[in-house]
Protein backbone atom coordinates (compact mmCIF):
# COMPACT_ATOMS: atom_id res chain seq x y z
CA UNK A 1 0.00 0.00 0.00
CA UNK A 2 1.34 3.20 -0.52
CA UNK A 3 -0.65 4.67 2.27
CA UNK A 4 -1.84 8.19 2.15
CA UNK A 5 0.03 10.40 -0.98
CA UNK A 6 -0.58 14.14 -1.54
CA UNK A 7 0.32 16.31 -4.27
CA UNK A 8 2.41 18.39 -4.75
CA UNK A 9 5.07 18.82 -2.60
CA UNK A 10 5.41 22.46 -3.00
CA UNK A 11 3.29 25.23 -4.68
CA UNK A 12 3.80 28.64 -5.13
CA UNK A 13 0.61 30.96 -6.23
CA UNK A 14 -0.12 34.90 -6.03
CA UNK A 15 -2.71 35.79 -4.42
CA UNK A 16 -6.14 35.14 -5.74
CA UNK A 17 -5.26 32.47 -8.01
CA UNK A 18 -6.97 29.14 -7.30
CA UNK A 19 -5.61 25.59 -7.15
CA UNK A 20 -6.51 22.38 -5.86
CA UNK A 21 -4.23 20.38 -3.27
CA UNK A 22 -4.84 16.40 -4.03
CA UNK A 23 -4.91 13.57 -1.41
CA UNK A 24 -5.70 9.75 -2.19
CA UNK A 25 -5.21 6.74 -0.02
CA UNK A 26 -5.41 3.44 -0.68
CA UNK A 27 -6.50 1.69 2.80
CA UNK A 28 -9.87 2.26 2.09
CA UNK A 29 -10.39 4.52 4.78
CA UNK A 30 -13.80 5.92 5.48
CA UNK A 31 -12.42 8.95 7.15
CA UNK A 32 -10.02 11.66 5.75
CA UNK A 33 -9.14 15.12 7.09
CA UNK A 34 -7.38 18.10 6.28
CA UNK A 35 -4.93 20.26 8.29
CA UNK A 36 -2.91 22.80 8.22
CA UNK A 37 -0.31 23.15 10.12
CA UNK A 38 1.50 26.94 11.33
CA UNK A 39 4.26 27.68 13.26
CA UNK A 40 3.63 27.57 16.83
CA UNK A 41 -0.37 26.71 16.21
CA UNK A 42 0.18 22.94 15.85
CA UNK A 43 -2.28 21.13 13.27
CA UNK A 44 -5.77 22.72 12.76
CA UNK A 45 -8.88 20.91 11.25
CA UNK A 46 -9.43 22.80 8.11
CA UNK A 47 -12.68 20.02 6.71
CA UNK A 48 -13.09 16.01 7.09
CA UNK A 49 -15.36 13.51 5.42
CA UNK A 50 -16.91 10.62 6.79
CA UNK A 51 -17.26 8.73 3.88
CA UNK A 52 -18.03 8.97 0.34
CA UNK A 53 -20.47 11.87 -0.22
CA UNK A 54 -20.11 13.69 3.28
CA UNK A 55 -17.87 16.28 4.64
CA UNK A 56 -18.18 19.27 7.16
CA UNK A 57 -16.27 22.11 8.67
CA UNK A 58 -13.36 21.93 10.97
CA UNK A 59 -11.89 24.35 12.95
CA UNK A 60 -10.49 26.79 10.12
CA UNK A 61 -12.55 25.69 6.83
CA UNK A 62 -12.54 29.49 5.59
CA UNK A 63 -11.38 30.42 2.01
CA UNK A 64 -11.57 26.14 1.42
CA UNK A 65 -13.63 23.55 -0.63
CA UNK A 66 -13.69 19.89 0.17
CA UNK A 67 -15.66 17.42 -1.87
CA UNK A 68 -15.55 13.57 -1.41
CA UNK A 69 -16.72 11.89 -4.62
CA UNK A 70 -14.92 8.12 -4.18
CA UNK A 71 -13.60 6.52 -0.90
CA UNK A 72 -10.13 7.50 -1.89
CA UNK A 73 -9.61 11.01 -3.09
CA UNK A 74 -10.35 14.22 -1.16
CA UNK A 75 -8.91 17.09 -2.79
CA UNK A 76 -8.77 20.70 -1.19
CA UNK A 77 -9.42 23.77 -3.13
CA UNK A 78 -8.23 27.37 -2.70
CA UNK A 79 -10.88 29.30 -4.69
CA UNK A 80 -8.94 32.56 -3.85
CA UNK A 81 -5.52 32.22 -2.35
CA UNK A 82 -4.44 34.53 0.29
CA UNK A 83 -1.42 34.94 1.98
CA UNK A 84 -2.68 33.83 5.15
CA UNK A 85 -2.92 30.49 3.47
CA UNK A 86 0.86 29.76 3.27
CA UNK A 87 1.22 27.23 5.50
CA UNK A 88 1.96 23.56 5.35
CA UNK A 89 -0.96 21.09 4.43
CA UNK A 90 -1.27 17.57 5.66
CA UNK A 91 -4.16 15.01 4.72
CA UNK A 92 -5.11 12.66 7.09
CA UNK A 93 -7.41 9.10 6.86
CA UNK A 94 -8.41 6.99 9.51
CA UNK A 95 -10.80 3.46 9.02
CA UNK A 96 -13.16 5.27 10.41
CA UNK A 97 -14.78 7.82 12.62
CA UNK A 98 -13.43 7.09 16.19
CA UNK A 99 -12.28 8.42 19.08
CA UNK A 100 -9.60 5.58 19.45
CA UNK A 101 -8.75 5.40 15.47
CA UNK A 102 -5.27 6.27 14.44
CA UNK A 103 -4.78 8.99 11.72
CA UNK A 104 -2.20 8.12 9.06
CA UNK A 105 -1.10 11.36 8.08
CA UNK A 106 0.65 12.06 3.95
CA UNK A 107 3.66 13.67 3.86
CA UNK A 108 1.83 17.67 3.48
CA UNK A 109 2.24 19.99 0.94
CA UNK A 110 3.79 23.03 1.16
CA UNK A 111 2.30 26.20 -0.05
CA UNK A 112 3.34 29.85 -0.50
CA UNK A 113 0.82 32.19 -1.68
CA UNK A 114 2.54 35.78 -2.50
CA UNK B 1 -13.22 25.67 27.90
CA UNK B 2 -10.86 22.64 26.46
CA UNK B 3 -7.58 23.02 25.45
CA UNK B 4 -4.14 21.13 25.15
CA UNK B 5 -1.11 22.89 26.02
CA UNK B 6 2.71 21.44 25.59
CA UNK B 7 5.19 23.14 27.85
CA UNK B 8 8.26 24.09 26.05
CA UNK B 9 8.34 24.30 22.47
CA UNK B 10 12.15 23.19 22.07
CA UNK B 11 13.92 20.75 24.44
CA UNK B 12 17.43 19.28 24.31
CA UNK B 13 18.80 16.43 26.04
CA UNK B 14 21.88 14.98 25.65
CA UNK B 15 22.30 11.57 24.20
CA UNK B 16 21.54 9.20 26.71
CA UNK B 17 19.60 11.13 29.16
CA UNK B 18 16.11 10.92 29.93
CA UNK B 19 13.64 12.52 27.46
CA UNK B 20 10.58 14.15 28.93
CA UNK B 21 7.85 16.09 27.05
CA UNK B 22 5.07 17.65 28.65
CA UNK B 23 1.29 17.49 28.10
CA UNK B 24 -1.76 18.86 29.93
CA UNK B 25 -5.26 19.08 28.98
CA UNK B 26 -8.10 21.16 30.14
CA UNK B 27 -11.64 19.15 30.00
CA UNK B 28 -14.68 18.18 32.06
CA UNK B 29 -14.44 14.75 30.67
CA UNK B 30 -12.13 11.56 30.41
CA UNK B 31 -10.48 12.33 26.90
CA UNK B 32 -8.86 10.07 24.56
CA UNK B 33 -4.89 10.75 24.37
CA UNK B 34 -2.44 10.40 21.73
CA UNK B 35 0.85 11.75 20.99
CA UNK B 36 2.68 12.01 17.23
CA UNK B 37 5.92 12.10 16.14
CA UNK B 38 6.90 14.30 12.93
CA UNK B 39 10.62 13.78 11.48
CA UNK B 40 11.63 16.57 9.07
CA UNK B 41 9.87 16.96 5.94
CA UNK B 42 7.81 14.01 6.37
CA UNK B 43 3.74 13.83 8.01
CA UNK B 44 2.99 12.79 11.56
CA UNK B 45 3.07 9.16 12.74
CA UNK B 46 1.61 7.83 15.87
CA UNK B 47 3.78 6.93 18.73
CA UNK B 48 1.34 5.89 21.34
CA UNK B 49 -2.36 6.15 22.34
CA UNK B 50 -4.29 6.55 25.31
CA UNK B 51 -7.53 3.72 25.28
CA UNK B 52 -8.14 3.45 29.51
CA UNK B 53 -7.16 0.50 29.11
CA UNK B 54 -3.93 1.03 31.62
CA UNK B 55 -2.49 4.86 33.06
CA UNK B 56 0.67 3.75 31.45
CA UNK B 57 0.70 3.28 27.84
CA UNK B 58 4.06 1.60 26.10
CA UNK B 59 4.52 3.27 21.97
CA UNK B 60 7.01 2.38 19.47
CA UNK B 61 10.78 3.55 19.70
CA UNK B 62 11.27 2.71 23.35
CA UNK B 63 8.56 5.91 24.28
CA UNK B 64 5.86 5.88 26.90
CA UNK B 65 3.12 8.20 28.23
CA UNK B 66 1.44 8.04 31.62
CA UNK B 67 -2.19 9.55 32.12
CA UNK B 68 -2.36 11.12 35.23
CA UNK B 69 -5.70 11.77 35.47
CA UNK B 70 -5.41 14.13 38.69
CA UNK B 71 -2.97 16.27 37.41
CA UNK B 72 -5.03 16.22 33.54
CA UNK B 73 -1.66 15.33 31.93
CA UNK B 74 0.19 12.88 29.60
CA UNK B 75 3.73 13.38 29.75
CA UNK B 76 5.76 11.52 27.04
CA UNK B 77 8.96 9.84 28.37
CA UNK B 78 12.19 7.73 26.98
CA UNK B 79 14.50 6.57 29.49
CA UNK B 80 17.71 6.97 26.94
CA UNK B 81 17.55 9.45 24.23
CA UNK B 82 18.96 8.36 21.23
CA UNK B 83 20.02 10.95 17.87
CA UNK B 84 17.65 9.26 15.70
CA UNK B 85 14.49 10.23 18.25
CA UNK B 86 15.52 14.23 17.28
CA UNK B 87 11.73 15.26 15.81
CA UNK B 88 9.04 17.62 16.62
CA UNK B 89 6.41 15.75 18.94
CA UNK B 90 2.94 16.60 19.15
CA UNK B 91 0.09 15.88 21.94
CA UNK B 92 -3.71 14.96 20.34
CA UNK B 93 -6.40 14.95 21.88
CA UNK B 94 -10.15 13.54 21.22
CA UNK B 95 -12.32 15.86 23.71
CA UNK B 96 -15.23 13.18 23.08
CA UNK B 97 -16.14 14.81 19.63
CA UNK B 98 -13.78 12.25 17.32
CA UNK B 99 -11.91 15.31 16.65
CA UNK B 100 -8.63 15.67 17.26
CA UNK B 101 -7.11 18.86 18.96
CA UNK B 102 -3.41 19.23 18.55
CA UNK B 103 -0.80 21.29 20.80
CA UNK B 104 1.50 23.37 19.79
CA UNK B 105 4.08 20.84 19.27
CA UNK B 106 7.70 20.18 21.22
CA UNK B 107 11.16 19.99 19.13
CA UNK B 108 13.35 17.80 20.81
CA UNK B 109 17.25 18.12 19.88
CA UNK B 110 19.51 15.88 20.84
CA UNK B 111 23.02 16.67 22.01
CA UNK B 112 25.87 14.10 20.99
Amino acid sequence: NAGVTQTPKFQVLKTGQSMTLQCAQDMNHEYMSWYRQDPGMGLRLIHYSVGAGITDQGEVPNGYNVSRSTTEDFPLRLLSAAPSQTSVYFCASSPRRGNLETQYFGPGTRLLVL
Amino acid sequence: AQSVTQLGSHVSVSEGALVLLRCNYSSSVPPYLFWYVQYPNQGLQLLLKYTSAATLVKGINGFEAEFKKSETSFHLTKPSAHMSDAAEYFCAVDFGNEKLTFGTGTRLTIIP
